[in-house]
């Protein structure tokens, strides 16, 4: 089991172009969420995707959106980068379950925006 | 509002000596607590949550609601104890599906 899976590891984009990160969950989780992480700071929750529709949304403007396919898999999309959008994606997913299930993280996207 | 926080940004010890890592929460219902680990070049993963009650890799956490704590602790560390510590918050009530982190404590355990 290769566990969640993030592509690509590094990325680096000019202010106002647009990105595209990728994640697959780890075998048997149906649940998605991303989360930014700033140098020196914790993980901060932009949003969670579930039966591909997103079920709940951080304090992030709508220039970040995202989006799950059938088979789990998501994608999240950030338009028109800022300086201060430089960071590390971490996906997340974990399984349908009650409650709040632990997530299992993958190794995240760095993105540089100069 | 709500959040965690980790007071320390590195705590070094030596090697054998017991280990605190503090976490405080506020959190307006019943929250969730875990705290998770990031040891070099691996990926955040999950070291214990409040709710199984289980000692990992000899660490405790006891959630304490009228401190609104949840410290991480170990008797005797390890130097492969050296790592990055999260502590995190959910919500338990329905419709509550993120997760707080802190900034996160760096454990340095000196031989």
């Amino acid at each position: 089991d290769a566990g969640v899976t993030q592509s690509p590891t590094h990325l680096i984009k000019t202010r106002g172009q647009q990105v595209t990160l990728r994640c697959s969950p780890k075998s048997g989780h149906d649940t998605v969420s991303w989360y930014q992480q700033a140098l020196g700071q914790g993980p901060q929750f932009i949003f969670q995707y579930y039966e591909e529709e997103e079920r709940q949304r951080g304090n992030f403007p709508d220039r970040f959106s995202g989006h799950q396919f059938p088979n789990y898999s998501s994608e999240l999309n950030v338009n028109a980068l800022l300086l201060g959008d430089s960071a590390l994606y971490l996906c997340a997913s974990s399984p349908r379950a009650p409650g709040n299930s632990p997530l299992h993280f993958g190794n995240g996207t760095r993105l540089t925006v100069t | 509002a709500q959040r965690v926080t980790q007071p320390e940004k590195l705590l070094s010890v030596f090697k054998g000596a017991p280990v605190e890592l503090k976490c405080n929460y506020s959190y307006s219902g019943s929250p969730e607590l875990f705290w998770y680990v990031q040891y070099s070049r691996q990926r955040l993963q999950l070291l214990l949550r409040h709710i199984s009650r289980e000692s990992i890799k000899g660490f405790t956490a006891d959630l304490n609601k009228g401190e609104t704590s949840f410290h991480l602790k170990k008797p005797f560390a390890q130097e492969e104890d050296s790592a990055m510590y999260y502590c995190a918050l959910s919500g338990s009530q329905a419709g509550t599906y993120k997760y707080i982190f802190g900034t996160g404590t760096r454990l340095k355990v000196l031989a």
